[in-house]
């Protein structure tokens, strides 16, 4: 079974574009959930979609906003881009709604550079 | 609200040392605990999770963690560190309520031939 994949893997853009990233989930998955990975703040949990519903989001600005398709497929954009944006941003799938401690695979995700 | 605090943010051993990973956490309710493993330029693979089974969780490479909740700790161990362990391992919580992962700082493990 393949794994959760992202696209592009790598991403350079300057300041004030918009980005859009791809997250396709493992086959079956029905929850995307998004994270964004920096040296100074960690992994901060960005939101998560089901069924093409935004079932829960973190403390981040409204530039940074999502969907998911019917095939359970989720993109993120980051409009406006300031360069503390530059970050490794990670998609995660389950197959259900991750609550219950189900386990989130996760992609090898998408490093995004702000210049 | 949730939290997970990891002291330090370098551990270094000697191949075939003990590795002992610290973990606490904070939850106002039942918590699910998790940790995960980053190599370089890759994404998190999961280790082990507790699910208010077996205190004592097993996982993959030779790990296991062991819940406590009177300290509130979920502290990973390997017995015999190995020079493909050496990675980033994060310690995240969850509860049932709230999908989403919190996660501690994330602790680089080195280990030394």
């Amino acid at each position: 079974k393949a794994g959760v994949t992202q696209t592009p893997r790598y991403l350079i853009k300057t300041r004030g574009q918009q980005v859009t990233l791809s997250c396709s989930p493992i086959s079956g998955h029905r929850s995307v959930s998004w994270y964004q990975q920096t040296p100074g703040q960690g992994l901060q949990f960005l939101f998560e979609y089901f069924s093409e519903t935004q079932r829960n989001k973190g403390n981040f600005p409204g530039r940074f906003s999502g969907r998911q398709f019917s095939n359970s497929r989720s993109e993120m954009n980051v409009s406006t881009l300031e360069l503390g944006d530059s970050a490794l941003y990670l998609c995660a799938s389950s197959w259900r709604v991750a609550g219950a401690g189900d386990e989130q695979f996760f992609g090898p995700g998408t490093r995004l550079t702000v210049l | 609200a949730q939290s997970v605090t990891q002291l330090g943010s370098h551990v270094s051993v000697s191949e075939g040392a003990l590795v002992l990973l610290r973990c606490n956490y904070s939850s106002s309710v039942p918590p699910y605990l998790f940790w995960y493993v980053q190599y370089p330029n890759q994404g998190l693979q999961l280790l082990l999770k507790y699910t208010s089974a077996a205190t004592l969780v097993k996982g993959i490479n030779g790990f296991e963690a062991e819940f406590k909740k009177s300290e509130t700790s979920f502290h990973l161990t390997k017995p015999s560190a190995h020079m493909s362990d050496a990675a980033e391992y994060f310690c995240a919580v969850s509860t049932g309520a709230n999908s989403k992962l919190t996660f501690g700082k994330g602790i680089t493990l080195s280990v030394r031939p």
